[in-house]
């Protein structure tokens, strides 16, 4: 069975970083891709970013530079550093991933809680 | 970047009708569209994926069509567990995006 676990988020001021996690079992992150998705309270999905093929790595506009996609391979986990983080960037942050495919998902994550404010 | 509209926001219907979702991409993006189906507090469960390929586990009784610009989400008799908010993405090119959602209810 598959399961990905979030951990990292949390309430942070504006200006501020987090480094999110995503822990995977029977399921290899650094073999497969891997992307981050958002959705902020009551709102739709965001895509944020995604680490594939020799660690190639994409991101939204609205978070690059800002945001930095990376996976460990001994530890099974995929993560996403935060800078500079902003009002807007507050959501509910998934990992998502596929054996076959970049851009569609079979698992997710629970999700992990990113509040921003002062 | 290729924008998606999908429509209704919104539907009311019963137990056992048939709902169809739509949405639109600005532009062509071939068979590249995944559907997701999510529920309050959940993550987003794939039901298909390259517009018509139903994922594994999901019943039968969701469909998707299209290529091009215009792409469709079939549910044929709708059950008490279908009741969710749906999701359409492209998969074509980065930056991936997603339709704005359509809510499922009860009527």
């Amino acid at each position: 069975e598959v399961l990905l676990v979030e951990s990292g988020g949390g309430l942070i001021q504006p200006g501020g970083s987090l480094r999110l996690s995503c822990a995977a079992s029977g399921f290899s992150v650094s073999d497969n891709y891997m992307s981050w998705v958002r959705q902020a309270p009551g709102k739709g999905l965001e895509w944020v970013s995604a680490i594939y093929t020799g660690d190639r790595t994409d991101y939204a506009d609205s978070v690059k530079a800002r945001f930095t996609i990376s996976r460990d391979n001994s530890k099974n986990t995929l993560f996403l550093q935060m800078n500079n983080l902003r009002v807007d960037d507050a959501a509910m942050y998934f990992c998502a991933g596929d054996t076959t495919s970049v851009t569609a998902w079979r698992y997710w994550g629970q999700g992990t809680l990113v509040t921003v404010s002062s | 970047d290729i924008q998606m509209t999908q429509s209704p926001s919104s539907v009311s219907a019963s137990v056992g009708d048939r709902v169809t979702i739509t949405c639109r991409a600005s532009q062509g993006i071939s068979s590249w569209v995944a559907w997701y189906q999510q529920k309050p507090g959940k993550a987003p469960k794939l039901l298909i994926y390259e517009a018509s390929s139903l994922q594994s586990g999901v019943p039968s009784r969701f469909s998707g069509s299209g290529s091009g610009t215009d792409f469709t989400l079939t549910i044929s008799s709708l059950q008490p567990e279908d009741f969710a908010t749906y999701f359409c993405q492209q998969c074509n090119s980065f930056p991936l995006t997603f339709g704005g959602g359509t809510k499922v209810e009860i009527k």
